[in-house]
């Protein structure tokens, strides 16, 4: 199993909808966890940190995170074709290290 | 404008002949890491450090070295670069390794081609 697992995708969504991403992880007392945007050859950009359970939102982006289920979602509202990339996962393990695992990364295609 | 840096952009080089790529950061963070991003493999951390002086490994150190003389850099170095080290590498950083601030940041990354 995976430490961090996504659904490779492609999701492909409409111009103006809501694209949902999930990723589960299996370290339980992981406690940090990310959601990064990366475009092809580019550097990942972070657009969400959660960090407690529940819901947080910031401009058209939503995380959610449940730490029972092992598992955290991003929702992009109002996908918009600028918002096709490739969204990583990444959850900082447990201990110190600081050491982030990534998921393998979902790809949206946000179609005009 | 906060920032990552890492020089060269784009490297092509030959089997082992030493090469070191430059991270650099304005943010006064404490941590800093190295990662490769592979087809298939995805993000892979190869070292680390939490503050000047202090490095280790992480899950790919084989073939590198790292070292961290000033808070704002942390130098990625190939003594010996092998085909199989063509990657594109990112250097990132973060205030913490972990709790509050611990968002990394990375640079606009490295793609190194070794023939």
């Amino acid at each position: 199993q995976k430490e961090v697992e996504q659904n490779s995708g492609p999701l492909s969504v409409p111009e103006g909808a809501i694209a949902s991403l999930n990723c589960t992880y299996s370290d339980r007392v992981s406690q940090s966890f990310f959601w990064y945007r990366q475009y092809s050859g580019k550097s990942p950009e972070l657009i969400m940190s959660i960090y407690s359970n529940g819901d947080k939102e910031d401009g058209r982006f939503t995380a959610q995170l449940n730490k029972a289920s092992q598992y955290v979602s991003l929702l992009i509202r109002d996908s918009q074709p600028s918002d096709s990339a490739t969204y990583l996962c990444a959850v900082n393990r447990s201990g110190n290290t600081g050491k982030l695992i990534f998921g393998q990364g979902t790809t949206l295609q946000v179609k005009p | 404008e906060a920032q990552v840096t890492q020089n060269p952009r784009y490297l092509i080089t030959v089997t082992g002949k030493k090469l070191t790529v430059t991270c650099s950061q304005n943010m006064n963070h404490e941590y800093m890491s190295w990662y490769r991003q592979d087809p298939g493999l995805g993000l892979r951390q190869i070292y680390y450090s939490m503050n000047v002086e202090v490095t280790d490994k992480g899950d790919v150190p084989e073939g590198y070295k790292v070292s961290r003389k000033e808070k704002r850099n942390f130098p990625l170095i190939l003594e010996s670069p092998s085909p199989n080290q063509t990657s594109l590498y990112f250097c990132a950083s973060s205030l913490h390794a972990s709790g509050s601030y611990n968002e990394q940041f990375f640079g606009p990354g490295t793609r190194l081609t070794v023939l």
